[in-house]
């Protein structure tokens, strides 16, 4: 059983270059979520997508955007890379309602340089 | 503005001993409070939770304590182990979020033999 899984695990770019981050999780899970990891900062939320069809934004959005293409998959995409961008990024899957646990991908490491 | 302040950053606990994680919140809209442990290179991984209705919850050596009043939660690990070295978050969701979570900064753990 996969859980959440992310590709790529790390990635450089050069300032101004795109690149898409990819999730898919195999629970059936309806919401899903992309955060942000960076040192002191804890985890914040950049977008998610609480069902199919619908996507919103989080606490950081800017320079970022989201594709939910199905049940399954979430995508993140960054359409001008910036060195502030530089950040561990996790994927997580769950239900949107209830006590219920968040499962997290492993993580995309990514330098803009 | 960090809606969960999360302290300390950092601990070192001998083994055998107790480690304990303090967070507090402002936002009274807050309905349920995970903990979340991270191993380095691995996504975060739900380690326990409590609803604000309870003031204490124990699984194992790790327990939450809860105390609404004051807008304050605790973890505490008992007996704690080498293997329990990790970053450990505190997270809380807003009523009627669809499980999106505000993270604490993380305190990094150490125990040591």
């Amino acid at each position: 059983n996969a859980g959440v899984t992310q590709t790529p695990k790390f990635q450089v770019l050069k300032t101004g270059q795109s690149m898409t981050l990819q999730c898919a999780q195999d629970m059936n899970h309806n919401s899903m979520y992309w955060y942000r990891q960076d040192p002191g900062m804890g985890l914040r939320l950049i977008y998610y997508s609480a069902s199919e069809g619908t996507t919103d934004k989080g606490e950081v959005p800017n320079g970022y955007n989201v594709s939910r293409l199905n049940k399954r998959e979430f995508s993140l995409r960054l359409e001008s890379a910036a060195p502030s961008q530089t950040s561990v990024y996790f994927c997580a899957s769950s239900e949107p309602w209830g006590n219920t646990e968040a499962f997290f991908g492993q993580g995309t490491r990514l330098t803009v340089v | 503005q960090q809606q969960v302040k999360q302290s300390p950053q950092s601990l070192i606990v001998q083994k055998g001993g107790i480690s304990i994680i303090n967070c507090a919140y402002e936002n009274t809209a807050f309905d349920y409070f995970p903990w979340y442990q991270q191993f380095p290179g691995k996504g975060p991984a739900l380690l326990i939770a409590i609803r604000p209705d309870v003031s204490e919850k124990k699984e194992g050596r790790f327990t939450i304590s809860f105390n609404k009043s004051a807008k304050q939660f605790s973890l505490h690990i008992m007996d704690s182990q080498p293997g329990d070295s990790a970053t450990y978050f505190c997270a809380a969701r807003l009523t009627g979020g669809g499980n999106k979570l505000t993270f604490g900064t993380g305190t990094q753990l150490k125990v040591e033999l």
